[in-house]
């Protein structure tokens, strides 16, 4: 069954607000979370590690201010794009790493963000 | 920094058929992990199997196997007796030990099984 949930699963916003995507870890307590973006027929980007209790790394290029990462427990990570606008319009998908390891990455079922 | 490439944009099968896409990267370090995910119409990413650099033995997952080639940097998948239900985007991915789980994904073969 799935390991990782997402809520919202489709969104639609207006332009200039902001919307929280939520990533929960549902089998077991997950210290590190991933999340990614895809734009249509292209693969999935990596926009940051989420860490329980310390601030997301972000990888280069991604704005911090805009992809407010927040880790607050071992089981919910979220992503709040803020003040959206329609270049923001993506899938965001996030994962965890598997209970045994490091080495192998799971992933949520993926949000639709739209923003008109 | 780690590449992934997938030369292959599209691939078809027929129904029954086995069909094999190709992967290489590009890394400097010896022990490392390699994936293939699926990703069907509903989006989901799916684990379809794993790869230990240190392991010379090909990973098999029923009628999903793997040719590891490490010297020539190649990973490519294998799916035999093609299934209605393995339509989907293929990914490959890299992981380094030391790249805090990082995934480096390639850029994906759109696999359509026909009847």
């Amino acid at each position: 069954g799935a390991v990782v949930s997402q809520h919202p699963s489709r969104v639609i916003c207006k332009s200039g607000t902001s919307v929280k995507i939520e990533c929960r870890s549902l089998d077991f307590q997950a210290t590190t979370m991933f999340w990614y973006r895809q734009f249509p027929k292209q693969s999935l980007m990596l926009m940051a590690t989420s860490n329980e209790g310390s601030k997301a790394t972000y990888e280069q290029g991604v704005e911090k201010d805009k992809f407010l990462i927040n880790h607050a427990s071992l089981t919910l990570s979220t992503l709040t794009v803020t003040s959206a606008h329609p270049e923001d319009s993506s899938f965001y998908i996030c994962s965890r790493i598997g209970r045994g390891g490091q080495d192998t990455q799971y992933f949520g079922p993926g949000t639709r963000l739209t923003v008109l | 920094a780690q590449t992934v490439t997938q030369s292959q944009p599209e691939m078809s099968v027929q129904e029954a058929e086995t069909v094999t896409l190709s992967c290489t990267y590009d890394t400097s370090e010896n022990n490392y992990y390699l994936f293939w995910y699926k990703q069907p119409p509903s989006r989901q990413m799916i684990l379809v199997i794993r790869q230990e650099a240190y392991k010379q033995q090909n990973a098999t997952e029923n009628r999903f196997s793997v040719n590891f080639q490490k010297a020539a940097k190649s990973f490519s998948l294998k799916i035999s007796d093609s299934q209605l239900g393995d339509t989907a985007m293929y990914f490959c991915a890299f992981m380094s030990p030391f790249g805090g789980s990082r995934l480096t994904f390639g850029e994906g073969t759109q696999l359509t099984v026909n009847p």
